[in-house]
């Protein structure tokens, strides 16, 4: 399969614990993008990278959030001191960016986060 | 900051009957409109965009979608429905306001295809 990959699938843990989710976007792809969708929501942009420069982050992220994406490849993206308000789908989504008009977002199947 | 509505949280149809699935759109200049589908246990998938040129959009799977500048909307339909287009529909937009390229979604609509 060459699409978007994201690991874990599900993640339960305990408030105030760190999580780490991984994404490989389609290979290739230049642009990567962090979304969060709750029950009933569409997806809620959370950040963005060109390459292995993040050019935006929502003001909705705190500094409890970060993301990597080292050597323009995959991404990680880090929870750190986890509230039960952080549990959500996780998506990544990927794209070859070439111009504005043509760019098209491939998404991964999420990771599921519960924070008990 | 650009955003999309969709009105109906649930959209019901019998198969072989016409769909409509209905958006609508506030922006700052010209529009970038985008419908993605996501079906259970799987990403969301692109079906169509609107970018300029023709008001009727033709996508994936026979769906296509009407721009209505007037109106600010564009409705996803079908001409007729299959079961296997029961899932989860979602309109989105380009914000180039906030947040550089990214998209802004709807809060999408579920549509049941009933046989």
């Amino acid at each position: 399969d060459t699409g978007v990959s994201q690991d874990p699938r599900h993640k339960i843990t305990k408030r105030g614990q760190n999580v780490t989710f991984r994404c490989d976007p389609i290979s290739e792809h230049n642009h990567l993008y962090w979304y969060r969708q709750t029950l009933g929501q569409g997806p809620e942009f959370l950040t963005y990278f060109q390459n292995e420069a993040q050019l935006e982050k929502s003001r909705l992220l705190s500094d409890r959030f970060s993301a990597e994406r080292p050597k323009g490849s995959f991404s990680t993206l880090e929870i750190q001191r986890t509230e039960q308000g952080d549990s959500a789908m996780y998506l990544c989504a990927s794209s070859l960016f070439l111009d504005t008009k043509d760019e098209k977002l491939f998404f991964g199947s999420g990771t599921q986060l519960s924070v008990l | 900051a650009q955003s999309v509505a969709q009105p109906e949280d649930q959209v019901n149809v019998a198969e072989g009957n016409p769909l409509t699935v209905k958006c609508t759109y506030s922006v700052s200049g010209n529009p970038y409109l985008f419908w993605y589908v996501q079906y259970p246990n799987r990403g969301l998938q692109f079906l169509l965009k609107y970018i300029t040129g023709d008001n009727l959009v033709k996508g994936s799977y026979g769906f296509e979608a009407e721009f209505n500048k007037s109106q600010t909307s564009f409705h996803l339909k079908k001409p007729s429905a299959l079961v296997s287009d029961s899932a989860l529909y979602f309109c989105a937009v380009r914000d180039f306001d906030n947040y550089g390229q990214n998209f802004v979604f709807g809060p999408g609509t579920r549509l049941s295809v009933l046989p």
